[in-house]
């Protein structure tokens, strides 16, 4: 049992360069998030799933677009990266709005 | 919007020593409260949650509702408590919202 599943683990970009960071589950939740961590900023969310075929935005989508493949899989997008994105993005899922989240272990992403 | 604010970016204990961390929040409506923890090099993991009532690693946590605050507290800290932790809130619209998160040092 896997839980959430995150890929790739760590990822330098060059600005401008576009890439889209992975997320999958396997507890068969319905709501899936993604967030990043910033030092002293905390977890901030980006964009969020209720359920399949749903997405929000949530406190900073500027820059970022998702994409709830199915079920399983909520996938994050930078269209053009800035250095402003540097950051440490994490992947959440849980079963309802006021239920234990799980988290993936996370997406190093540097750009230079 | 709903919000959550920890006013604490560090906090330094000695071994044995209680320990409170706070948290406060803003919500339209009856919301549900965690505190999630983050031990070095592992995934973020829940520590525990209002609506469980219950007592996790000696953590409690008291949800008021007059002061709109969820703090977390520990009679005596252990070295095995240091971590970063994070309150977080769940409304009626399923976005979960995270604070600035504490990170707390035990020292011996």
């Amino acid at each position: 049992n896997a839980g959430v599943t995150q890929t790739p683990k760590f990822q330098v970009l060059k600005t401008g360069q576009s890439m889209t960071l992975q997320c999958a589950q396997d507890m068969n939740h319905n709501s899936m998030y993604w967030y990043r961590q910033d030092p002293g900023m905390g977890l901030r969310l980006i964009y969020y799933s209720a359920s399949e075929g749903t997405t929000d935005k949530g406190e900073v989508p500027n820059g970022y677009n998702v994409s709830r493949l199915n079920k399983r899989e909520f996938s994050l997008r930078l269209e053009s990266a800035a250095p402003s994105q540097t950051s440490v993005y994490f992947c959440a899922s849980r079963t309802g709005q006021y239920t234990e989240a799980f988290f993936g272990q996370g997406t190093r992403l540097t750009v230079v | 919007a709903q919000r959550v604010t920890q006013p604490e970016k560090l906090l330094s204990v000695f071994k044995g020593a209680p320990v409170e961390l706070k948290c406060n929040y803003s919500y339209s409506g009856s919301p549900e409260l965690f505190w999630y923890v983050q031990y070095s090099r592992q995934r973020l993991q829940l520590l525990l949650r209002h609506i469980s009532r219950e007592s996790i690693k000696g953590f409690t946590a008291d949800l008021n509702k007059g002061e709109t605050s969820f703090h977390l507290k520990k009679p005596f800290a252990q070295e095995e408590d240091s971590a970063m932790y994070y309150c977080a809130l769940s409304g009626h619209d399923y976005k979960l919202s995270f604070g600035a998160g504490t990170t707390v040092t035990v020292r011996a």
